[in-house]
């Protein structure tokens, strides 16, 4: 069975910096993607960042950025040059190879403030 | 855009009375999904489909069925709402097996008066 674990219920940061969401994960399978949602209090689940568990470099896109360290299965996002419109939930999700049901993690609730 | 489009995005419902959420996608996935959310709860997988082949979740109450009618759409049908049934339902698709991300619509947030 697969587990994902956010144990990060909630962060706040100041506008302008970095900030770091914790998440780590468990399973068996040899072949897995790992994604991060924000969820917004609109309600909208809105797709960040994949990484696959054979790629060799961290996935960037833009502001965001996974830390992925797979001995430790972790994969950490990481949130440049915060804004306020960052403010939002995050969940981190793990989808094994040959599936197509992720599972989710309970998710951290980031406030970023002026 | 190719997007996920839910309908409609509030519903306010009697306690019993039926409702139906649609949700359609232009994006030609295999797979859809429905998830049901609560506050302040990760998305809770209801039922999905892959293709027509209709896949329901071992703790999904009878009360909630599903229908797809072809590709691009998709149907939440809640035959007698309860209290507990209020919540965020979302739909998202995905175009196949194997760490493809899925792509999710902005809700329906569903009162149950």
């Amino acid at each position: 069975a697969q587990k994902i674990t956010q144990t990060q219920p909630g962060m706040f940061v100041q506008e302008k910096e970095a900030v770091t969401l914790d998440c780590t994960y468990d399973t068996s399978d040899p072949s897995y993607g790992l994604f991060w949602y924000k969820q917004p209090s609109s309600g909208e689940m809105i797709f960040l960042i994949y990484q696959g568990s054979y790629d060799q470099q961290n996935a960037t896109e833009g502001r965001y950025s996974l830390n992925f360290q797979k001995a430790r299965k972790s994969a950490n996002l990481v949130i440049s040059a915060s804004q306020l419109g960052d403010s939002a939930m995050y969940f981190c999700a793990m989808l094994p190879g040959g599936s197509y049901i992720p599972t989710f993690g309970r998710g951290t609730s980031l406030i970023v403030h002026p | 855009d190719a997007m996920v489009i839910q309908n409609p995005r509030y519903q306010v419902t009697q306690f019993g009375k039926p409702v139906t959420l649609s949700c359609s996608q232009t994006l030609n996935h295999n797979v859809m999904y429905w998830y049901q959310q609560k506050s302040s709860q990760a998305p809770k997988l209801l039922f999905h489909y892959y293709d027509k082949d209709f896949n329901n979740e071992a703790d999904t109450p009878d009360n909630f069925q599903s229908r797809r009618p072809n590709t691009s759409f998709c149907f939440l049908d809640i035959r007698s709402p309860g209290l507990g049934d209020a919540a965020m339902y979302l739909c998202a698709t995905s175009a196949d097996r194997g760490a493809d991300t899925q792509y999710f619509g902005p809700g329906t947030r569903l009162t149950v008066l």
